[in-house]
């Protein structure tokens, strides 16, 4: 069974441009949640999508938005790029069992620089 | 606002030996704990998930326990061996949502 892909792998960007980013949940997994992993600040939580509804949100800016498709892929962008930005962008899914027992599975990550 | 504190921020030691990472969290009602596993430049691995219900987990050379009440968890290792090197975190489940509050990690290097 494949696991969670994240493409693309890497990015490279300059200030003020945007940037999509997309995440393809292990199959069957209607639940995706996009987390930001920088070394001061650690791992955060960005947002959650269930059947292509936002069910929470993190406290980020406006600039970070996402959606949920109906495959239950999901893609997140982020506009009017800063430095701070630069991190590792990971993407988790799970197959809903209840609240106690969903266990998440992370993708290998997107790792944006912006310069 | 539920916080997650991991002791010590790093550990070294030679293989073999046992070893204890701690997880704190500071409310108490979660739905669960996951522990995971990071490479450097990687993503995560999950390696035990416990149920707010539950006491403890085993995976192979893995235990994780869990006491809710007092907001602590800790994952054992035993034997341990220089491919267990990595950043161990932990995240706790609360409310309704999917939403993980995670630890700084715990840094373990096993030399060999």
């Amino acid at each position: 069974k494949a696991g969670v892909t994240q493409t693309p792998r890497y990015l490279i960007k300059t200030r003020g441009q945007q940037v999509t980013l997309s995440c393809s949940p292990i199959s069957g997994h209607r639940s995706v949640s996009w987390y930001q992993q920088t070394p001061g600040q650690g791992l955060q939580f960005l947002f959650e999508y269930f059947s292509e509804t936002q069910r929470n949100k993190g406290n980020f800016p406006g600039r970070f938005s996402g959606r949920q498709f109906s495959n239950s892929r999901s893609e997140m962008n982020v506009s009017t790029l800063e430095l701070g930005d630069s991190a590792l962008y990971l993407c988790a899914s799970s197959l809903w069992r209840g609240r106690a027992l969903n266990e998440q599975f992370f993708g290998p990550g997107t790792r944006l620089t912006v310069l | 606002k539920q916080e997650v504190t991991q002791i010590p921020a790093a550990l070294s030691v030679p293989e073999g030996e046992n070893l204890v990472l701690n997880c704190s969290f500071t409310d108490s009602a979660i739905y669960n704990l996951q522990w995971f596993r990071q490479d450097p430049g990687k993503g995560l691995t999950s390696l035990l998930l416990i149920q707010s219900s539950q006491r403890e987990q085993t995976s192979g050379r893995l235990n994780a326990s869990l006491d809710k009440s007092s907001g602590r968890s800790t994952l054992y290792i035993a034997a341990s061996q220089p491919g267990d090197s990595a950043t161990y975190l932990c995240a706790v489940t609360e409310g309704g949502s999917e939403k993980l509050v995670f630890g700084k990690g715990t840094k373990l290097t096993v030399n060999p």
